[in-house]
């Protein structure tokens, strides 16, 4: 079975500055995709990244990078550059390589201060 | 850009009615999925859709769900008789290829 765990239930920075969002997670799969979403108070949840287990590079998508740790089974997101628009819960989830079904985190809620 | 759309944003139904959640996918997407989010929990899959048939589903669809794709673009939850517990944020998604998924807006549905 996965689990993905994130144990902060709440993060505030300072805006313009970086901030880590930890996920780890658990699985007996060989071949696994571990992704991260964010959900603004609106509810809708946005696609931001995501990380194959076998890409030896981190992933980046402009302010979003992934710090991929895979011995220590962590895929942690690093937003740089903190707006006031990045105030929002953030989910990691992960999946089987050519599984379904996203399994998601409890979340993390990030409150950007001005 | 192309975006998951879903309809209703918000539902109200009595305790045993059915109701009927609408999702139109991204136009060549291939996979669809349903899941939910009860209020400050996670969101938690209940099935997917490939080739006209489900895929997937986990233990929550039970026979009182059932999803269905009548055309070309329309994808659809049925819930057949709706149960207090049912009250949850549903989201549908699309993905090209077992991979990312992208996510509607959801609809909020609340049984009273």
């Amino acid at each position: 079975a996965q689990k993905i765990t994130q144990t902060q239930p709440g993060m505030f920075v300072q805006e313009k500055e970086a901030v880590t969002l930890d996920c780890t997670y658990d699985t007996s799969d060989q071949s696994y995709g571990l992704f991260w979403y964010k959900q603004p108070s609106s509810g809708e949840m946005i696609f931001l990244i995501y990380q194959g287990s076998y890409d030896e590079q981190n992933a980046t998508e402009g302010r979003y990078s992934l710090n991929f740790q895979k011995a220590r089974k962590s895929a942690n997101l690093v937003i740089s550059a903190s707006q006031l628009g990045d105030s929002a819960m953030y989910f990691c989830a992960m999946k089987k390589e050519y599984g379904n079904k996203l399994v998601f985190g409890a979340g993390t809620i990030l409150r950007v201060k001005s | 850009e192309p975006e998951v759309t879903q309809t209703p944003s918000h539902q109200v139904t009595q305790m045993g009615q059915e109701v009927i959640l609408r999702c139109v996918p991204i136009s060549n997407h291939l996979y669809f999925y349903w899941y939910r989010q009860i209020l400050g929990q996670k969101v938690e899959f209940l099935v997917s859709f490939y080739n006209n048939e489900i895929s997937e589903k986990s233990e929550i669809f039970d026979d009182q769900f059932s999803v269905e794709r009548p055309d070309g673009s329309n994808f659809t939850l049925k819930i057949r008789s709706t149960k207090l517990e049912d009250s949850a944020m549903y989201f549908c998604a699309s993905s090209p290829r077992l991979w990312e998924q992208f996510f509607g807006p959801g609809t909020r549905l609340t049984v009273l």
